[in-house]
């Protein structure tokens, strides 16, 4: 148990359909992360949120889109997707400011499966 | 740029060898090393880390020294278990981004 979790832990969709991914940390943390883990490659950063306000969008499709209301949440929401887009997608949270002795601690991910 | 390369896998070991995973690294500046595994349904769990050169990391019976000379950082235990059985990340970090390797598998046999 990290102090990170997300909900849900697995969810199949269409390309039509619109889901939320949700996270929320415990640690007190101020700074959070969307990370996508695909098949055969290797963890991608796709956003990055320093007290609320976004930092880094690791050029993502606009068909992804993340929300940070407060320090402990972050979600990502989904609409349009493609079946490229399955993947695990995982959260994390670090101290922050964002910085390269930072740790991130990581979320256990949601399984998403595009049909 | 910024990257890290991992030795390719699986690697498969019986219980109580000695584990070597190799990663190296390329980086601008002076980044931070990190091994971080994920244990099978599970999100990634830091191991250790070390933030400058000649560091060493260490946890569980894990170690990985940061060697800036030949820009690597691998990871060794002395003696593993079937429960070590897991995909192990080597990454560095520079600024706000987290780097990875593409994992390493470990299968440990009893």
């Amino acid at each position: 148990e990290t102090g990170v979790t997300q909900t849900p832990r697995h969810l199949v969709m269409g390309m039509t359909n619109k889901k939320s991914l949700k996270c929320e940390q415990h640690l007190g943390h101020n700074a959070m992360y969307w990370y996508k883990q695909s098949a055969k490659k290797p963890l991608e950063l796709m956003f990055v949120y320093n007290f609320k306000e976004q930092t880094e969008n690791n050029s993502v499709p606009s068909r992804f889109s993340p929300e940070c209301p407060n320090s402990s949440h972050l979600f990502l929401h989904l609409h349009t997707l493609q079946p490229e887009d399955s993947a695990l997608y995982l959260c994390a949270s670090s101290q922050g400011p964002p910085a390269s002795t930072d740790t991130q601690y990581f979320g256990p991910g949601t399984r998403l499966t595009v049909l | 740029g910024n990257s890290v390369t991992q030795m390719e896998g699986p690697v498969t070991l019986s219980e109580e060898a000695f584990l070597t995973i190799n990663c190296t690294y390329t980086a601008t500046g002076y980044p931070s090393l990190f091994w971080y595994v994920q244990y099978p349904g599970e999100g990634l769990q830091l191991l250790l880390k070390a933030t400058k050169a000649d560091d060493k990391g260490s946890n569980k019976g894990f170690e990985a020294t940061y060697r800036k000379e030949t820009t690597s950082f691998h990871l060794e235990k002395g003696s593993v278990q079937v429960s070590d059985s897991a995909v192990y990340f080597c990454a560095l970090s520079y600024g706000n981004k987290l780097v990875f390797g593409a994992g390493t598998i470990l299968r440990v046999k009893s």
